[in-house]
């Protein structure tokens, strides 16, 4: 069964404008953690944010910051005031601490119109 | 600092060959996982390690072999390359628990099998 679903292939978003990402995950342990990933053109892959699903509060680092719904099984990214530089692939992740598998979803290419 | 780093960075393999991928890591990380990613796909897990001399079988185990001999190194052997194993790999490696559970990955290895 898919554990992380991305449902938004691509998307195109005006410069400046905010953006949200959105991800689902499906999981039977109580303890686990979600992560956002961003693939640039050029292939590496940089950690963005973490959330764990004990956190009560909303990770933000910068302008990222994760919209954790647990109730709803989702952690959307939300970037704030986008820039041509976060034109990119996104990965949504989930580890789950029983297993230690880290999963990764299909991933949304974001592209930033000046 | 190296972090996380694959061996070799490119490859072409004819059918039936075999090949070993290295990774190495320098993080003293417990949890050392290998990815290959497709087009559309997202990463899919083939093997991952949660300690030195252990190994489990992730999503797409099927044509992979993989060791962890020692705590700095997981290795994932092709045995009989086909072509539907041409992709890019990726490794990565994260501590094990809560503390800085993100992830840190290599910079990709490009296989292709003629």
């Amino acid at each position: 069964a898919q554990k992380i679903t991305q449902t938004q292939p691509g998307m195109f978003v005006q410069e400046k404008e905010a953006v949200t990402l959105d991800c689902t995950y499906d999981t039977s342990d109580q303890s686990y953690g979600l992560f956002w990933y961003k693939q640039p053109s050029s292939g590496e892959m940089i950690f963005l944010i973490y959330q764990g699903s004990y956190d009560e509060q909303n990770a933000t680092e910068g302008r990222y910051s994760l919209n954790f719904q647990k109730a709803r099984k989702s952690a959307n990214l939300v970037i704030s005031a986008s820039q041509l530089g976060d034109s990119a692939m996104y990965f949504c992740a989930m580890r789950e601490f029983g297993n230690e598998k880290l999963t990764f979803g299909t991933g949304t290419r974001l592209t930033i119109i000046p | 600092n190296a972090g996380v780093t694959q061996t070799p960075k490119f490859r072409v393999l004819k059918t039936g060959q075999s090949m070993t991928l290295l990774c190495a890591q320098d993080m003293n990380h417990e949890y050392m996982y290998w990815y290959r990613q497709d087009p559309g796909m997202g990463l899919r897990l083939i093997h991952y390690s949660v300690g030195e001399g252990t190994t489990a079988k992730g999503e797409v185990p099927d044509g992979y072999n993989v060791s962890r001999l020692k705590k700095q190194n997981f290795l994932l052997g092709l045995e009989s390359a086909a072509p539907s194993q041409t992709s890019v790999y990726f490794c990565a490696s994260s501590y094990g628990g809560l503390r800085t559970p993100e992830a840190f990955f290599g910079q990709g290895t490009r296989l292709t099998v003629v």
